[in-house]
């Protein structure tokens, strides 16, 4: 049983599109992370949200934490083809996040 | 700088072999973490290192999987008797390790294929 859910598996858009991507969990957590994997390549770290409401921008990048830490969601505005890639969502249980538990990701496709 | 680096990139095995991984983290990162990642699926948590001691090895599947770091620099992941379910992406992150959460920065990851 995955510990983090992400919604949807699989996203395939056109350029100039908005999507969301959602991160969804029974536990509270200490922190949660976002973060993107292109192919034979490792994670690269986007974001990390600990204040439950928290809202972070990075560029059309917005990420929400939900107000109970059990869930936070991924807004991306105008996507381009380079936001093509697996976004992951990782969760950790306690303040140093030392062990993260990862959602399964959310494949996203942006054709031009 | 350099960024953590993993070899080899990908290793093909039969079953039943013995395989060795290794993992080189950023000068300076105290800690070192490895995880297993199976196709479609995200990162799962197998050990993680402080230093030269394995501070928690909750994630290691089972007695085949081991890890050392001696020197608290480069850390090997050993499996034994390697199963065909043992198929995945390896990857290594290190991190500063100081006091509270700090960011992990991942390899490229090993690719292991057991026939």
């Amino acid at each position: 049983t995955q510990l983090l859910e992400q919604s949807p598996q699989f996203l395939s858009i056109q350029e100039g599109e908005n999507l969301t991507v959602y991160c969804n969990s029974s536990s509270v957590f200490s922190s949660l992370q976002w973060y993107r994997q292109e192919p034979g390549e490792g994670p690269v770290l986007l974001v990390t949200v600990v204040t439950g409401g928290e809202v972070k921008k990075l560029k059309r990048l917005t990420f929400q934490f939900g107000d109970a830490r059990k869930d936070s969601s991924l807004h991306i505005t105008a996507a381009q083809p380079g936001d093509t890639g697996l976004y992951l969502c990782a969760g950790a249980l306690d303040g140093s996040a030392r062990q993260l538990t990862f959602g399964s990701g959310t494949q996203l496709t942006v054709l031009p | 700088g350099a960024g953590v680096s993993q070899t080899p990139s990908n290793k093909v095995t039969e079953k039943g072999k013995y395989v060795e991984l290794r993992c080189d983290p950023i000068s300076g990162h105290t800690a070192l973490y490895w995880y297993r990642q199976s196709l479609g699926q995200g990162p799962e948590f197998l050990i993680y290192f402080q230093g030269t001691g394995a501070a928690d090895d909750s994630g290691l599947p089972n007695d085949r999987f081991f890890a050392v770091r001696p020197e608290g620099s480069v850390s090997t992941l050993k499996i034994q008797r390697t199963e065909r379910g043992d198929s995945a992406v390896y990857l290594c992150a290190s991190s500063l390790g100081g006091r509270g959460a700090d960011t992990q920065y991942f390899g490229p990851g090993t690719r292991l294929t057991v026939l």
